[in-house]
């Protein structure tokens, strides 16, 4: 199985800041990577897919980059919506694994 | 617009089993899978299996072959989700989400609004 790391496990930050999350595979993956944002008792939302392509809908203050094993989420300029859970998740092969997820709380 | 509406909360004694539904609309139910998604309190995202709505073909997470079944009613546009011999640690939201196979499009790109499952005696 290939396994999702995520780095940091958990980020402080205040509104303005740029925000990077980063997501290693185990193994090569080419692009077949996409990026989730969850929130308190809420389904997560799709916001990058094939590494670097945002979903439709999604503000541009985020996009993704990377092939292979290492890939990154940014967020240009944090926002109060933003705060929240963030999780990367492997498309490349069975089991469709995801990371353990990165929390951006509020400085 | 696409919409996967999941059945209610359900609580289960141990050994019981659980039959989770996800009624989809807004798109050809058929042209899609449908992946499982679970999530234990406080914890990160656990994918469980995924069916194709076009054939019926599955793939399951080796840690829940043998106890886990997924199907499909295109009739109805349904996809269900049975897990049995339900222990403690099945406790969990268990989402559906559609499976968003291509190319250049790989994803889940919608989600159902999640169903609790609690495993107690």
């Amino acid at each position: 199985d290939i396994q999702l790391t995520q780095s940091p496990s958990f980020l402080s930050a205040s509104v303005g800041d740029r925000v990077t999350i980063t997501c290693r595979a185990s193994q090569g993956i080419s692009s077949y990577l996409a990026w989730y944002q969850q929130k308190p008792g809420k389904a997560p939302k799709l916001l990058i897919y094939a590494a670097s392509t945002l979903q439709s809908g999604v503000p541009s203050r985020f996009s993704g980059s990377g092939s292979g094993t290492e890939f990154t989420l940014t967020i240009s300029s944090l926002q109060p919506e933003d705060f929240a859970t963030y999780y990367c998740q492997q498309l490349n092969s069975y089991p469709r694994t995801f990371g353990p997820g990165t929390k951006v709380d509020i400085k | 617009q696409v919409q996967l509406v999941q059945s209610g909360a359900e609580v289960k004694k141990p050994g019981a089993s659980v039959k989770v539904s996800c009624k989809a609309s807004g798109y050809t139910f058929t042209s899609y899978g449908i992946s499982w998604v679970r999530q234990a309190p406080g914890q990160g995202l656990e994918w469980m299996g995924w069916i194709s709505a076009y054939n019926g073909n599955t793939n399951y997470a080796q840690k829940l072959q043998g106890r886990v079944t997924m199907t499909t009613d295109t009739s109805t546009s349904t996809a269900y989700m049975e897990l049995r011999s339900l222990r403690s640690d099945d406790t969990a939201v268990y989402y559906c989400a559609r499976d968003r196979q291509t190319a250049v499009a790989s994803s889940f790109d919608y989600w159902g609004q999640g169903t609790l499952v609690t495993v107690s005696s």
